[in-house]
């Protein structure tokens, strides 16, 4: 079955680099139409869509992060790595990676990881 | 502020029938991309709840449809539950880029 899992810091300091990892299974990313897909939720707010990579390692961002967003992947390992530069606390949130493809959405999250930014 | 615009919140007797909108732009829904929607309950990831405007994935009850015109698509919930209390969230694109709504909360009375 399909799954997947965020891993990384629960607490990082103002103006550090956030990386996470997600780790998945039960799919390939090599397999064509298929995505990853960051999505952060703060607390008692919606979501908010990051950052997408694709089969063909084609990669999109959120116009208004793109310059603090960096996603990438290991096909090898089943990973999907998104860094997130200059944290700020208006960044604490609960960071979801999930699957997805256009016509179908987003039909597998991970169960999301908190991420809180305080010194 | 979210690209696509969902109420904040609407409620409903149980039994009875809501609607949730979503309202895009020429941008997004207008251009022809599809809307998912989201159900998220208290605590939990969200979870896909009506894929391709208007299709229902395995195990979702027929008491939730959607649908799609111009450049807004709506959810509606019959026979409501007290099990469908949660937010709901739309979903679409703009080019290459996901978008999402505003989320809102449905309230069973």
């Amino acid at each position: 079955q399909v799954t997947l899992r965020e891993s990384g810091p629960a607490l990082v300091k103002p103006t550090q680099t956030l990386t996470l990892t997600c780790t998945f299974s039960g799919f390939s990313l090599s397999t064509s139409g298929m995505c990853v897909s960051w999505i952060r939720q703060p607390p008692g707010k919606a979501l908010e869509w990051l950052a997408l990579i694709d089969w063909d390692d084609d990669k999109y961002y959120s116009t208004s992060l793109k310059t603090r967003l960096t996603i990438s992947k290991d096909t090898s390992k089943n990973q999907v790595v998104l860094t997130m530069t200059n944290m700020d606390p208006v960044d604490t949130a609960t960071y979801y990676c999930a699957r997805m493809s256009y016509s179908s959405g987003i039909d597998y999250w991970g169960q999301g990881t908190l991420v809180t930014v305080s010194s | 502020q979210s690209v696509l615009t969902q109420p904040p919140s609407v409620s409903g007797a149980p039994w009875q029938r809501v609607t949730i909108s979503c309202t895009g732009s020429s941008s997004n829904i207008g251009a022809g991309y599809d809307v998912h929607w989201y159900q998220q309950l208290p605590g939990t990831a969200p979870k896909l709840l009506i894929y391709g405007n208007n299709n229902r994935p395995s195990g979702v009850p027929d008491r939730f449809s959607g649908s799609k015109s111009g450049t807004s698509a709506s959810l509606a919930i019959t026979g409501l539950q007290a099990e469908d209390e949660a937010d709901y969230y739309c979903q679409s694109y703009e080019s290459s880029l996901t978008v999402f709504g505003g989320g809102t909360k449905l309230t069973v009375l």
